[in-house]
This record gives C-alpha cells, structure tokens and sequence, in this order.
C-alpha cells in the first residue's frame, strides 16, 4: 500500500518562501500536489516523473513553484516562492498513476500566507 | 480555458434511493490513445479526498459497486445506486489530461 506523508506547512508572510516535502513509501513514478484553499474545492498544482525530468505546472503557478524529487530519499518537494495570500491552503502529495488517475493521497499539510 | 462543470452544487440524497451527478467538459476528453481521462474523487468530511471511478467508468480497487460512472466526449454522469450513510462528501470530477482540472466539487448531504 502506498503511503505519502506531507510535511513543512507553515505560517509565511507575503513574498516569502516555503518548501513542502512528501515522503513516498513505494518510489512511485509520477508523484505530484494538489492544493485547497480554506472552504474551497481542488486544484492541481504539478507534477512529476520518477527520473525528475517531466514535469507538468497548472499554468498561474509556472515560474513560482518548483516541483522536485530525490529518489534516494524517497520524497518529493515543492518549492514556492514568491507566496501570495491566495496560496493559503492545504497541500496534498498525490501518486498519479495515469493521466490523473490520483490513486493515494497524503493526509495534507497546510500552508498559511498572512502577515 | 478549460473548464469542468458540475451539477448539481449540492445535493440532498436519501439513504436507498439513487443520486446522480452530472459534469461537463468544456472540450472533448477522448484523449488520442483512445482512452478517455475522466476520473471521480470522494471527499469525506474531514478526510483527504479518494479515488473512485477512472477513465469514465472503472471502479477503484475497494469502491463499492453501487457507484457507477459513464458518459464520454464531454458529458460524464457519477451515479449511487442506493445511497449509504458514508457516500455523505463532496464529490469531484477531474479531467486526467493537461491542463488538469477539478470540477467545483457536489456537496452531497442525507
């Protein structure tokens, strides 16, 4: 069974930076984040390969978010910067088996932008 | 842009009646491969949100059989036959393709 644990959610002040870690129990191929504002519905963030040379961007957020992965580890990275307060929400590691097909979830961890 | 719709927003179901949730794509989601990229998700008060249904109709491993999901091109239908107590969540379609989208989520109450 796969397992993904998010981790490094925080509280940051506007234009500040914040990088997300999910460790992955089964070195999954694409892994990727999707994201929800407080109250909100879903919205996917990125993804990535396992070799780390594919990756996909929700286009709002190409050039702010950096996805990354170190297999050694076993765990992925989302590195935002630039963080705005719409960026506000909880943050989940998903394994995207095929096109979409977002077959585990991590539990989320939440990101808070406010000063 | 592309846009997922879904209807109703939000659905009040009564245990052992069927329900039904309809999502509309804004383009065709016949990928070239021949597959369609239509999934559904479940998100249960207070949980992550799980897969269910994908490529249209294809039942997750463990997803009650009572959940069924058709459709094609651009109009996708997730049926209940027969609502439970824990189908209580909100219930989201995604397109599998890039860019990919959620729908606005159905809030399916009893």
């Amino acid at each position: 069974e796969v397992q993904l644990v998010e981790s490094g959610g925080d509280l940051v002040q506007p234009g500040g930076s914040l990088r997300l870690s999910c460790l992955d129990s089964s070195s999954s191929y694409w892994l990727g984040w999707v994201r929800q504002a407080p109250g909100k519905g879903l919205e996917w963030v990125a993804n990535l390969n396992f070799d780390g040379r594919r990756s996909e961007y929700v286009d709002s957020l190409k050039g702010r978010f950096i996805i990354s992965r170190d297999n050694a580890k076993k765990s992925l990275y989302l590195q935002m910067n630039s963080l705005r307060d719409e960026d506000t929400a909880i943050y989940y590691c998903v394994r995207d088996a095929s096109f979409g097909r977002l077959d585990s979830w991590g539990q989320g961890t939440l990101v808070t932008v406010s000063s | 842009d592309i846009a997922m719709t879904q209807t109703p927003l939000s659905l009040s179901a009564t245990p052992g009646q069927p329900a039904s949730i309809s999502c509309k794509s804004t383009e065709s989601l016949l990928h070239s491969d021949g597959k369609t990229y239509l999934h559904w998700f479940l998100q249960r008060p207070g949980q992550s949100p799980q897969l269910l249904i994908y490529e249209v109709s294809r039942r997750f491993s463990g997803v009650p059989d009572r959940f069924s999901g058709s459709g094609s091109g651009t109009d996708f239908t997730l049926k209940i036959s027969r609502v439970e107590p824990e189908d209580v969540g909100v219930y989201y379609c995604m397109r599998g393709v890039n860019p990919k989208t959620f729908g606005q989520g159905t809030k399916v109450e009893l």
